[in-house]
């Protein structure tokens, strides 16, 4: 069975400093891996996708995300963050060809960016 | 395009009234999926359809919840008695076309059940 650990339930950070958001999975087979980012009171946005190819992902808002498939980890990434990054962010995966597959995420973790 | 819409965006009621959910998925997408999110239990997949169908229901918590899929356009969850302990914030989620296996969120639902 599919599973996904994000060790860190908060980050807190300053403004324009760097972040890295951990993220490891459990599969025996390949897969699809998501970063999805949740501001208050809305529902969760799709901030990048690996679905294959190239292990280093771009998304919306400046971050990124690589995938390591031997130490089975895709850590998300941006090098300045700004106050309006304040957010939890999810990471999730799904099973690769499994188009009608659902989606296992982890708790999530909260990035909290200070002044 | 607008998005998967929920409504309402709100919902307070007394324990043992029946609770309706109501959600339009993405036009073109044929997946849809009900999520429950509490501080508690975090986000937990309650059912989801692929071509109105439902395909894994396994996350729904007892029979007092029940959700249908009449068509591709519309899905409502439903909650007959509600408890307390079914407050949440409830968001329906879909999936298809060129969106083959990201799933798109509506805002979600704010139930509150006094």
């Amino acid at each position: 069975a599919q599973s996904v650990t994000q060790l860190d339930s908060q980050v807190p950070v300053f403004e324009e400093a760097p972040v890295e958001l951990r993220c490891n999975y459990s599969s025996s087979v390949s897969v699809y891996l998501f970063w999805y980012v949740q501001y208050p009171n809305q529902g969760l946005q799709l901030l990048l996708k690996y679905l294959s190819g190239s292990t280093l992902v771009k998304g919306i808002n400046g971050f990124e995300a690589e995938f390591n498939k031997s130490q089975t980890s895709f850590h998300l990434r941006k090098p300045s963050v700004h106050i309006s990054d304040t957010a939890e962010y999810f990471c999730a995966v799904s099973l690769y060809g499994g188009a009608t597959n659902k989606l296992i995420f982890g708790t999530g973790t909260l990035l909290a960016v200070q002044p | 395009d607008a998005g998967v819409i929920q409504s309402p965006r709100h919902e307070v009621t007394e324990m043992g009234q029946e609770v309706t959910l109501r959600c339009k998925p993405i036009s073109g997408h044929n997946s849809l999926f009900w999520y429950r999110q509490t501080m508690m239990r975090g986000l937990e997949l309650l059912i989801y359809f692929n071509n109105n169908v439902p395909i894994d229901d396994s996350g729904m918590p007892e029979d007092r919840f029940s959700a249908k899929m009449p068509n591709a356009s519309f899905s409502t969850l439903k909650i007959q008695p509600s408890e307390p302990r079914d407050s949440a914030v409830y968001f329906c989620a879909s999936r298809g076309g060129l969106a083959k296996y990201e799933q798109y969120f509506g805002p979600g639902t704010r139930l509150t059940v006094t």
